[in-house]
């Protein structure tokens, strides 16, 4: 079935550092695909998605590429800081119907050092 | 556009008792929510997919008369977990689909003494 693996925290890094939460999947078809963001004590926020290969998506600073070819995801930002602390979800779903289940990642949590 | 809220919040129970959650869809109507779950420092697990006016679809290895779904209207989905026990203390999650996305609640947070 389809999975979606991204990369054990938790992830530290001092403010302005270079980001990259790696995530990788296995799909059949071609499925959308997904970011998640978990601030602590929070529900979760869609932090960008790509629903085809070679689409980028971006937001607040973070970008993560559509690689059919490595079927990956992964996530970056080029200078982090303290108020992206949080736990990030790369999320995958199987077709372009919102009404399909979305499959996620374990999470990976970044803290970030003033 | 597209919140979607939870309640309670918190929720605390005795061990034996019945809590329901709600989930709601403030501002759009949606026939598909989701529930799931999230234990500590963990990831979330589908628990079950619930369409308004039919029965739920239950993941496997969810016991459907213990997480009772109820999609009553195209705004409401609630979820009943029956004879509480510690093992079901977790965060339960709704998210629901409108125009292509799916929007997450904040969560409730459940725990059974």
């Amino acid at each position: 079935g389809d999975s979606v693996t991204q990369m054990e925290g938790p992830v530290t890094l001092s403010e302005e550092a270079f980001l990259t939460i790696n995530c990788t999947y296995t799909a059949t078809g071609y499925p959308s695909l997904f970011w998640y963001v978990q601030y602590p004590g929070e529900g979760l926020q869609l932090l960008l998605k790509a629903t085809k290969a070679d689409d980028k998506g971006s937001n607040k600073g973070f970008e993560a590429t559509y690689r059919k070819e490595t079927t990956s995801f992964h996530l970056e930002k080029g200078s982090v800081q303290v108020s992206d602390s949080a736990v990030y979800f790369c999320a995958l779903r199987g077709d372009g119907s919102s009404a399909s289940k979305i499959i996620f990642g374990s999470g990976t949590r970044l803290s970030i050092r003033p | 556009g597209a919140v979607v809220s939870q309640h309670p919040s918190r929720v605390i129970c005795k061990s034996g008792t019945s809590v329901k959650i709600e989930c709601r869809s403030l501002d759009f109507q949606a026939t598909t929510m989701f529930w799931y779950r999230q234990f500590p420092k963990q990831s979330l697990m589908l628990m079950a997919t619930s369409n308004e006016g039919s029965k739920a679809t239950y993941e496997q290895g969810v016991e459907k008369d213990k997480f009772l779904i109820n999609h009553a209207s195209l705004t409401l989905s609630t979820l009943t977990v029956t004879s509480a026990h510690p093992e079901d203390s977790s965060f339960y999650i709704c998210s629901a689909s409108t125009r292509g996305e799916q929007y997450f609640g904040p969560g409730t947070r459940l725990t059974v003494t």
